[in-house]
């Protein structure tokens, strides 16, 4: 069956830096754009990143452009989140999502990690 | 603008139909997509497309559009649909994602 598993949150001190991962199955990852998607304690979603299924496209939210690179490994089946100059607004549980790129829809989320800014 | 507007909560009687709208003017060109998200869980895809239901969502589910609205209609709600529910698009460039503030949907 289709599974995303997110992994490498925890805490961070502000102003460093965090690699988010996502490990792929059940599908032709290489076929397909991904998301990373996060929520803030309390709060709701959030749009972050999207790239294409070759890597070769990738667009942000204005919240974390600069800082935030999203990208692939199609070999591992793994997308990644590198998020530098962290922020104490960067809080939140972080998703991945296979891109539905006809519909423009999310269709399959992993169960999400939790990043945590404070010092 | 390419934000997407929800009313905060709504409520439902067991059994009786409630419509959830989202609000955005890159509604016209993109279509609108719909996920639940139960608490402490990870968000679901209720409604993508022209009112496509993924395998697995109950038939209760639909969604429709006019003009700068997306809908999301349960009819016959059930104590199961209570959760957040939240709209997604494209935004003015189509490259992006929008999400609306979500819908806190309590079934009485």
């Amino acid at each position: 069956q289709v599974q995303l598993v997110e992994s490498g949150g925890g805490v961070v001190q502000p102003g460093r830096s965090l690699r988010l991962s996502c490990a792929a199955s059940g599908f032709t990852f290489s076929s397909y754009g991904m998301h990373w998607v996060r929520q803030a304690p309390g709060k709701g979603l959030e749009w972050v990143a999207v790239i294409s299924y070759a890597g070769s496209n990738t667009y942000y939210a204005d919240s974390v452009k600069g800082r935030f690179t999203i990208s692939r490994d199609n070999s591992k089946n793994t997308l990644y989140l590198q998020m530098n100059s962290l922020r104490a607004e960067d809080t939140a549980v972080y998703y991945c999502a296979i891109d539905e790129n006809y519909y423009g829809s999310l269709d399959v989320w992993g169960q999400g990690t939790t990043v945590t800014v404070s010092s | 603008s390419s934000e997407l507007t929800q009313d905060p909560a709504v409520s439902v009687a067991l059994g009786q139909t409630v419509r959830i709208t989202c609000q955005g003017d890159n509604l016209r060109n993109y279509y609108a997509s719909w996920y639940q998200q139960k608490a402490g869980q990870a968000p679901v895809v209720v409604i993508y497309g022209k009112n496509k239901r993924p395998s697995g969502i109950p038939d209760r589910f639909s969604g429709s559009s006019s003009g700068n609205t997306a809908s999301l209609t349960i009819t016959g709600a059930q104590a199961e649909d209570e959760a957040d529910y939240y709209c997604n698009s494209r935004d003015s460039s189509g490259n992006h994602r929008v999400f609306g503030g979500g819908t806190k949907v309590t079934v009485l």
